[in-house]
């Protein structure tokens, strides 16, 4: 089956404009999670969903971000008002369970460079 | 202040040696720890995971090795193999059980 898919894969945004990164998670996965990665760096969490309901937002870097899931299954993270520190892959992913300590899937990420 | 800490960040290693990352962490309360493999363009897919009531375990040429008073563990990668060469992550999940804390990475080539 289908894995998680993100859109787009590449975005250029000049700073200070919005953007939108989609994510669609494995059919039927009821928690999503979306990190940032820095080029070099690990992923850090920035926000998790079980089901339509953003249950920890603790990660979010300032509230120029903001990620919702209307109807439990796909995902947008948007950003304001970009700035060049936003540049980073987004990954998101999904587990099928709202469980503790459960696999998470991966999608391929958004590589976001803000200029 | 890093949760989770890793070493080397880089590591090359001849083809049928033995690959060993190293992390530690501080929070006793974390008590899950998988590690992901990343290859360039990917995201990062789960590769082995460890509680730290068990000091070993072990998945075909993949073992973590888990000293649960030091508050270490490490991956080692036996035979490895060209086709290991990637990014490697070990990760804790928060105390809520849910969101992942990664490390910072090690990004291993194996020469052929």
């Amino acid at each position: 089956g289908a894995g998680v898919s993100q859109s787009p894969r590449y975005k250029v945004a000049k700073r200070g404009q919005d953007v939108a990164l989609r994510c669609d998670p494995i059919s039927g996965h009821v928690s999503l999670f979306w990190y940032q990665q820095a080029l070099g760096q690990g992923p850090e969490f920035l926000t998790y969903f079980q089901n339509e309901a953003q249950l920890d937002k603790s990660g979010l870097p300032s509230d120029r971000f903001f990620a919702e899931r209307p109807e439990g299954s796909v995902s947008t993270l948007k950003i304001q008002r970009t700035q060049q520190e936003d540049s980073a892959v987004y990954l998101c992913a999904s587990s099928p369970t709202r469980g503790f300590h459960n696999e998470q899937f991966f999608g391929p990420g958004t590589r976001l460079t803000v200029l | 202040q890093q949760q989770v800490k890793q070493s080397p960040q880089s590591l090359i290693v001849q083809k049928g040696g033995i690959s060993i990352i190293n992390c530690a962490y501080e929070n006793t309360a974390f008590d899950y720890f998988p590690w992901y493999q990343q290859f360039p363009g990917k995201g990062p897919a789960l590769l082995i995971a460890i509680r730290p009531d068990v000091s070993e375990k072990k998945e075909g040429r993949f073992t973590i090795s888990f000293n649960k008073s030091a508050k270490q563990f490490s991956l080692h990668i036996m035979d490895s193999q060209p086709g290991d060469s990637a990014t490697y992550f070990c990760a804790a999940f928060n105390q809520a059980g849910t969101a992942l804390i990664f490390g910072k990475g090690t990004t291993l080539s194996v020469s052929s």
